[in-house]
């Protein structure tokens, strides 16, 4: 049972990333996922969650409007399209999944991968 | 827009000792919907306590989670050395956004 995320990288502000998170060992589809996000030596925030299916998305006030989640449960993927990128985006961002299976209520996060770096610099 | 505020901010301790670490809401929060992680250097977080006192799969019997209303509370009876890391709360269920706390730094002397 794992969740691994890729497409972090260096990117200039004003930017764009996609990361992704590969889930592997349950049935992807029957649980919500959520994107957290790290500055390093700082505290958790929060970004966005994605129900089971991909019609109830949440976002954080700070990346509402530039930020995009999404799914593929074929592939038991999560995506994160981020748009116009800002210094302040910069942080390790980790895929979460709710211990529960989805039932419209938001459960506390009882698997996480290990996270991918996103760098947003001139 | 729920608050969490965690205390104190470092917790020094020897092995053996107890750890008793704070979450204080802004407003009143569902005990179903309170849960703690631990952090440690490097790595990801780690569900501890869901639903403000239930252990998650795996957690040792030492950790312990209680409160109600706006004051939670998560106890490490006796602290053991590789419990050194950070702990947060979080507030999640029904509404958005889902709130963590800033954390507590627990060391171990």
């Amino acid at each position: 049972v794992q969740l691994l995320e890729s497409g972090g990288g260096l990117v200039q502000p004003g930017g764009s990333l996609r990361l992704s998170c590969l889930a592997s060992g349950f049935t992807f589809s029957e649980y919500a996922m959520s994107w957290v996000r790290q500055t390093p030596g700082k505290g958790l925030e929060w970004v966005s969650s994605i129900g089971g299916a991909d019609d109830d998305t949440h976002y954080a006030d700070s990346v509402k409007g530039r930020f995009t989640i999404s799914r593929d449960n074929f592939k038991q993927m999560l995506y994160l399209q981020m748009n116009s990128l800002k210094d302040a985006d910069t942080a390790i961002y980790y895929c979460a999944k709710d211990g529960e299976s989805w039932n419209g209520v938001w459960d506390a996060f009882d698997l996480w991968g290990r996270g991918t770096m996103v760098t947003v610099s001139s | 827009e729920i608050v969490l505020t965690q205390s104190p901010g470092t917790l020094s301790l020897s092995p053996g000792e107890r750890a008793t670490l704070s979450c204080r809401a802004s407003q009143s929060v569902s005990s179903t919907y309170l849960a703690w992680y631990q952090q440690k250097p490097g790595q990801a977080p780690r569900l501890l306590i869901y639903g403000a006192s239930r252990r998650a799969t795996g957690i040792p019997d030492r950790f312990s989670g209680s409160g109600s209303g706006t004051d939670f509370t998560l106890t490490i009876s006796r602290l053991e050395p590789e419990d050194s890391a950070v702990y947060y709360c979080q507030q999640y269920g029904r509404s958005f956004p889902l709130i963590f706390g800033g954390g507590t730094k627990v060391e171990i002397k």
